[in-house]
């Protein structure tokens, strides 16, 4: 079956640069994009980016341009996602997700809790 | 960016109750209209896409309808195990979320 399994959770200091990990199973890693989605405590969903392993092409939401850069290991079916300039407002769990033609979000992973604090 | 509204914001309704969720968009996405279920301390779970489309596996009381820019989750029949936060998403340009909708049993 479909499985992402993600690093675990995360503590930084305002200014640090945190990268997560995504590790896919269960089905062809190269013809299905991933995208990344956080949710802030007691809040909802928000989309930060999206990169196809197939190629490494990358597609980012305009308020993480420049902060966030997402890249794939297809010899180990591995997606990275890498934010810097961690500020306080990004304490947040981040999911990565499998995407069916960029459509809609088929598959999740448990999620992983980034804490930033002084 | 297209915004999505949803209401109520949240509800309390009864085992066997009908419920229903709606979404709006602010411009029409074409069915490109996606819900989620939340259970607290889980990922988001996929029920219908495209609209009305049930994922494999979701049982039948749930539904989709909608199109344009109005869209509507139905809940026949509430269980127990249908309290969670559900969420709707559209994909027509980009990617986007509502804000959610408590559902309480």
């Amino acid at each position: 079956q479909v499985q992402l399994v993600q690093s675990g959770a995360e503590v930084k200091k305002p200014g640090a640069s945190v990268k997560v990990s995504c590790k896919a199973s269960g089905y062809t890693f190269t013809r299905y994009d991933i995208f990344w989605v956080r949710q802030a405590p007691g809040q909802g969903l928000e989309w930060i980016g999206k990169v196809n392993p197939s190629g490494g092409s990358t597609n980012y939401a305009q308020r993480f341009q420049g902060r966030v850069t997402l890249t794939s290991d297809t010899s180990t079916s591995t997606v990275y996602m890498d934010l810097s300039s961690l500020r306080s407002e990004d304490t947040a769990i981040y999911y990565c997700v499998r995407t069916y033609s960029g459509s809609y979000f088929d598959s999740w992973g448990q999620g992983t809790l980034v804490t930033v604090s002084s | 960016d297209i915004q999505l509204t949803q209401s109520p914001s949240s509800l309390s309704a009864s085992v066997g109750d009908r419920v229903t969720i709606t979404c709006r968009a602010s411009q029409s996405i074409g069915s490109f209209l996606n819900w989620y279920q939340q259970k607290p301390g889980k990922a988001p779970k996929l029920l219908i896409y495209t609209a009305s489309t049930l994922e494999s596996g979701v049982p039948s009381r749930f539904s989709g309808s909608g199109s344009e820019s109005d869209y509507t989750l139905t809940i026949t029949s509430l269980q127990p195990e249908d309290s969670a936060t559900y969420y709707c998403q559209q994909s027509y340009t980009l990617w986007t979320f509502g804000q959610g909708t408590s559902v309480e049993i």
